[in-house]
């Protein structure tokens, strides 16, 4: 069962441009949204997350917006840059004192042209 | 201080064989998670452990397990090792602030089962 469905699978944008990359959940008990950025050969790196209490949150050119409702958020990238070429992950979790485990969504594939 | 540390970086085996895979956290983070993340998907979840105890398992057989040391180091380990067990397995370190886990990802283990 895919709990997190992501989209685009790849994404082509012109430096400068707006990356946007949505996600869409289907567990209305998830209570953190993390995005990480994957390059190749590394592990995933933390980018931003949102608790479901806000609805928007922005850190430098990334924001996340989230809409509790339709059960969507979504990644938006400003100034996209050729360096920003990765996959990324939206991922969501249950937030347990004695931990939790992240669902992911499949992966988007950024490339910004120069 | 240093991040996650995995090793070994890659590894080759054949069908049946064992694995074992290791994980050194973030100094003063004391859980751990595993992943396999199969190529151009997502991460999925395999075991979490936190102060030496399992706190969570994913849908993996029991050909999976794992174990936490009291340096809060971990090992992951396969048996009777499958093709489809070719991956890139994450280690993840874990810390509590603010009612939130955050989770920062290794560079990865690459498993190739031949």
């Amino acid at each position: 069962q895919q709990q997190v469905k992501q989209s685009p699978q790849s994404l082509i944008v012109q430096k400068g441009g707006i990356s946007i990359i949505n996600c869409a959940y289907e567990n209305t008990a998830f209570d953190y949204f993390p995005w990480y950025q994957q390059f190749p050969g590394k592990g995933p790196a933390l980018l931003i997350a949102i608790r479901p209490d806000v609805s928007e949150k922005k850190e430098g050119r990334f924001t996340i917006s989230f809409n509790k409702s339709a059960k969507q958020f979504s990644l938006h990238i400003m100034d996209s840059q050729p360096g920003d070429s990765a996959t990324y992950f939206c991922a969501a979790s249950i937030q347990e004192t004695s931990g939790s485990r992240l669902t992911f969504g499949e992966g988007t594939q950024l490339t910004v042209n120069p | 201080d240093a991040g996650v540390t995995q090793s070994p970086t890659h590894l080759i085996k054949t069908r049946g064989q064992h694995v074992t895979l290791r994980c050194s956290p973030i100094s003063g983070h004391k859980s751990v998670s595993w992943y396999q993340q199969v190529l151009g998907q997502g991460p999925q979840f395999i075991f979490q452990y936190y102060e030496k105890e399992e706190r969570g398992r994913g849908n993996f057989p029991d050909r999976f397990s794992a174990r936490q040391f009291p340096n809060y180091s971990s090992e992951l380990n396969v048996n009777a090792l499958l093709l489809g067990d070719s991956a890139l397995y994450l280690c993840a370190s874990i810390t509590w602030g603010g009612n939130t886990d955050t989770q920062y990802f290794g560079p990865g283990t690459r498993l190739t089962v031949l």
